[in-house]
């Protein structure tokens, strides 16, 4: 069981926009910065999205992510058949002073 | 171009032990944390373990405390995860990671190494 609560999987047609929840408690996100990982299958994780909604050199303004309290939300516009991958939520957990993931949500576009 | 590459997997008896070996280089080493995490056979991330840049501080999942190990030689840029009384539930592939601005977020990810405790 991870600390942090991803919905398992979510599918949605090319062109829409879907969004993923990544829920914690006040010692981990509500503390600190969230970070998101993009995981095609077979390949390693990259970083998407991180301090809660800042875009590394490279990745599309398709892609963006907010925090309030102890949630945080991935958002993916313009879906492409090129985003179908597992997203993966991150941060600090500063009560046991060690990283935690979220379980994970697999991304299907139909 | 920032480039993590590990070694050491492979497979492992029950109660056995093994080291893995990340070698760094494209970045100021020294500088940085780096940590490992692991992914099960179809399963999600694991968080593991991290080290300061300096490596006076470390930091572990409750899952492998006091069975594995973290460590760096800031001389070679490598990191290390030392890993004893192995079991199944330590079968996974170990990424060794890059993090930036403290431990706020993994910025750099390796290839991968297989583990696969089985008799």
């Amino acid at each position: 069981q991870s600390v942090l609560t991803q919905p398992p999987s979510i599918s949605a047609a090319p062109g829409q926009k879907v969004t993923i929840s990544c829920s914690g408690s006040g010692s981990n996100i509500g503390k600190n910065y969230v970070s998101w990982y993009q995981q095609v299958p077979g390949t390693a994780p990259k970083l998407l999205i991180y301090d809660n909604n800042k875009r590394p050199s490279g990745i599309p303004d398709r892609f963006s992510g907010s925090k309030s309290g102890t949630s945080a939300t991935l958002g993916i516009s313009g879906l492409q058949t090129g985003d179908e991958a597992d997203y993966y939520c991150g941060t600090w957990d500063s009560s046991v002073s060690a990283g935690v993931f979220g379980g994970g949500t697999k991304v299907t576009v139909l | 171009e920032v480039q993590l590459l590990e070694s050491g997997g492979g497979l492992v008896p029950p109660g056995g032990s093994l080291r893995l070996s990340c070698a760094a280089s494209g970045f100021t080493f020294t500088i940085y944390g780096m940590g490992w995490v692991r992914q099960a056979p179809g399963k999600g991330l694991e968080w593991v373990s991290a080290i300061s840049g300096s490596g006076e501080s470390t930091y572990y999942a409750d899952s492998v405390k006091a069975r594995f190990t973290i460590s760096r030689d800031n001389s070679k840029n490598a990191l290390y995860l030392q890993m004893n009384s192995l079991g199944a539930e330590d079968t996974a592939v170990y990424y060794c990671v890059h993090y930036r601005d403290g431990y706020n977020f993994i910025n750099n990810w390796g290839q991968g190494t297989l583990v696969t405790v089985s008799s």
